[in-house]
């Protein structure tokens, strides 16, 4: 079975471009999870999304964005990069509301903002 | 809002004692308490998890107790070894509720020194 898929697995921009990470979820589960996880910090909530909705969100702004597609498969979208923004992000996926969100994680994008 | 604190930041202990990694939470509608290991450069992995109906959940050499009163639960690794070393996030969430996020502590670096 394959596990969490993500892609691209490394990447560079500059302050003020756009990025598109994707993911796509173990079969079976509806449920796609983002995490951001800065140098030496912990995994930061981002964004929950289950059956195609956003079902959560965390404390981060507005150009930070994404959506899940029909096939649970999800992107995350960050416009207006800022230095910041270098971090891996983490995607996870679970079986959803309709069961336990017992996540598993991809290997993550990692993101440098220069 | 949910938080979960976690301690200590860095447990250095020689092989074969034991290592115990504590963690506390804000919302005291949290049901799930799971704890995962990240090695170096790899993605963060699932080791154990405990609900809020169990006090006490037992794996080999792992093993988590929850305390639903005080509102803190604890990773207790007896036995180390050197491929324990990792760093260990524990986290909680309400389940599979609408508001199921799941909410990491910042982390804890385990060096086992053998």
């Amino acid at each position: 079975e394959a596990g969490v898929t993500q892609s691209p697995t490394h990447l560079i921009k500059t302050r003020g471009q756009q990025v598109t990470l994707r993911c796509s979820p173990i079969s079976g589960h509806t449920s796609v999870y983002w995490y951001q996880q800065a140098l030496g910090l912990g995994l930061q909530f981002l964004l929950w999304y289950d059956e195609g909705e956003e079902r959560n969100r965390g404390n981060f702004p507005p150009r930070f964005s994404g959506r899940q597609f029909p096939n649970y498969s999800s992107e995350l979208n960050v416009n207006a990069l800022e230095l910041e923004d270098s971090a891996l992000y983490l995607c996870a996926s679970s079986l959803g509301l309709s069961g336990a969100n017992v996540l598993t994680f991809g290997a993550g994008s990692r993101l440098t903002v220069l | 809002g949910e938080n979960v604190e976690q301690h200590p930041s860095t447990l250095s202990v020689q092989e074969g004692d034991s290592a115990v990694i504590k963690c506390t939470y804000s919302d005291s509608a949290s049901n799930y308490f799971p704890w995962y290991k990240q090695e170096l450069g790899k993605r963060p992995q699932l080791i154990i998890d405990i609900r809020s109906n169990v006090g006490e959940k037992k794996d080999q050499r792992i093993a988590v107790t929850l305390n639903k009163t005080a509102k803190h639960f604890s990773l207790h690794i007896t036995e180390t070894q050197p491929e324990d070393s990792a760093v260990y996030f524990c986290a909680a969430s309400r389940g599979s509720s609408n508001t199921g996020k799941l909410i990491f502590g910042q982390g804890t670096t385990l060096q086992v020194k053998p």
